[in-house]
């Protein structure tokens, strides 16, 4: 297993357009998680899935965004009509029942909007 | 409302010299108090869970303990490969983390 995986791990694009971010999780994890990030801060929560229900989404979370998992494998976050206060680090992150197992972080996807 | 505080916000040892970093967090429906150490460019990676007062975990130099109201992350004899950012959370429910904003952690030859 090679861990956590998102693609793409850059993304440019100009204020206005949609962008979509893929996860996959380990395979055999069944809960799923989205975190922003912007620099100098911890990462903050944005949704978390368990198989392929969404359970849980922030506050932070407008109506321009949008996840989802189907059949509890893979997720897609959309951000639809970006704004420049968009640009951050986005985290997936897997576990398996319990979150005091730790979570496994991908690498993140950073999106720029200019 | 959930808050994590980290301080100091950056510390440069060096190699060998001995420190702590201090997480304080609300206590109120604490569930278990977590440290994760990022590399630029990388996301968080997990080192321990912590769950009641008095606990201590330890993994190679790092050694974390809970108190009522805070914990602490010693790190003994550091090297330089233990530069990094040392990030705490608290979680209240079953699913969410709430972080802080990290300490920068940089050790010196």
């Amino acid at each position: 297993d090679t861990g956590v995986s998102q693609d793409p791990r850059h993304k440019i694009t100009k204020r206005g357009q949609n962008v979509t971010f893929r996860c996959d999780p380990i395979s055999e994890h069944n809960r799923l998680y989205w975190y922003r990030q912007t620099l100098g801060q911890g990462p903050e929560f944005l949704t978390y899935f368990q198989n392929e229900a969404q359970l849980e989404k922030s506050r932070l979370l407008s109506d321009r965004f949008s996840a989802e998992r189907p059949k509890g494998s893979f997720s897609t976050l959309e951000i639809q009509r970006t704004e420049q206060g968009d640009s951050a680090m986005y985290l997936c992150a897997s576990s398996q029942g319990f979150i005091g197992y730790g979570y496994t972080f991908g690498s993140g996807t950073r999106l720029t909007v200019v | 409302e959930d808050q994590v505080t980290q301080s100091p916000e950056a510390l440069r040892l060096q190699e060998g010299e001995s420190s702590s970093l201090n997480c304080s967090y609300t206590v109120s429906g604490l569930r278990g108090l977590f440290w994760y150490r990022q590399d630029p460019g990388k996301g968080p990676e997990f080192l321990f869970t912590l769950y009641s007062a008095g606990e201590e975990k330890e993994k190679e130099r790092l050694k974390a303990t809970l108190t009522k109201k805070e914990s602490f992350l010693h790190i003994t004899a550091p090297k330089p490969e233990d530069s990094a950012t040392y990030l705490c959370a608290r979680s209240g429910t079953a699913s969410k983390l709430t972080f802080g904003t990290g300490t920068r952690l940089q050790v010196t030859l």
